[in-house]
């Protein structure tokens, strides 16, 4: 079975400082991770994803992620914070050598950025 | 990207009633999941919509309580059925990008916010 971790339930920066919100996952094969964003009373939107490749993976808005696989963690990041920013963050992972493209969220991690 | 709208995006119903939603995509996709979101929770899926086939419902769900529909490749509806309290979450509908079981990223219609009383 896969599932994903996510430590914090809130994040707090401040505008304008690096921000950091943690994933770690279990799967029983290779991991294909994406990070979410929810804003209120929105649906979720798609802002990266890691299949191959590079462990840095760069998406929308200006964040990225590192994928560590000796800490099956994803961490995503941002080095300037935005009040904008604020929303709530859900990682997610898929299992490579599933069967179908069923996705594993994990509780999710508000972050608020204040000025 | 693909367009999804969800309707109704909100309603609040009585205790013991149903409600249907409506997930309508602008494209043909293969596979079409519902999910739901408890107030202050995770998404759990419920159940993978074929088109032509049975629903594939999730380790605790099932169909008397939440039947699907999928008529046709862009088209697809989830029931909630005999409503109670617990029920009330946030519904959402999703495609993967591209088709078949590519490893892609899901795009997400914007949710039904669903409260029973």
């Amino acid at each position: 079975a896969q599932s994903v971790a996510q430590p914090e339930d809130q994040v707090n920066v401040a505008e304008g400082n690096p921000l950091t919100v943690k994933c770690t996952y279990s799967v029983s094969g290779n991991p294909y991770l994406f990070w979410y964003v929810q804003y209120p009373n929105r649906g979720l939107q798609f802002l990266l994803k890691y299949i191959t490749g590079d462990n840095l993976v760069k998406g929308s808005y200006g964040f990225e992620a590192e994928f560590n696989k000796s800490q099956t963690s994803f961490h995503l990041k941002k080095p300037s914070a935005l009040v904008s920013d604020s929303a709530l963050y859900f990682c997610a992972v898929r299992d490579a050598t599933g069967t179908a493209s069923k996705l594993t969220f994990g509780t999710g991690t508000r972050l608020q950025v204040t000025l | 990207s693909a367009v999804i709208s969800q309707k109704p995006s909100r309603d609040i119903c009585q205790r013991g009633t149903s409600l249907t939603i409506q997930c309508q995509v602008d494209s043909q996709v293969t596979m079409m999941f519902w999910y739901r979101q408890q107030p202050g929770q995770s998404l759990t899926l419920i159940a993978t919509a074929n088109q032509g086939s049975e629903a594939t419902y999730e380790s605790g769900f099932v169909i008397d309580k939440f039947p699907i529909s999928r008529p046709n490749l862009t088209f697809s509806t989830l029931t909630v059925s005999n409503m109670s309290p617990e029920d009330s979450s946030i519904y959402l509908c999703s495609v993967p990008k591209g088709l078949g079981i590519t490893p892609t990223e899901a795009f997400f219609g914007q949710g039904t916010r669903l409260t029973v009383v």
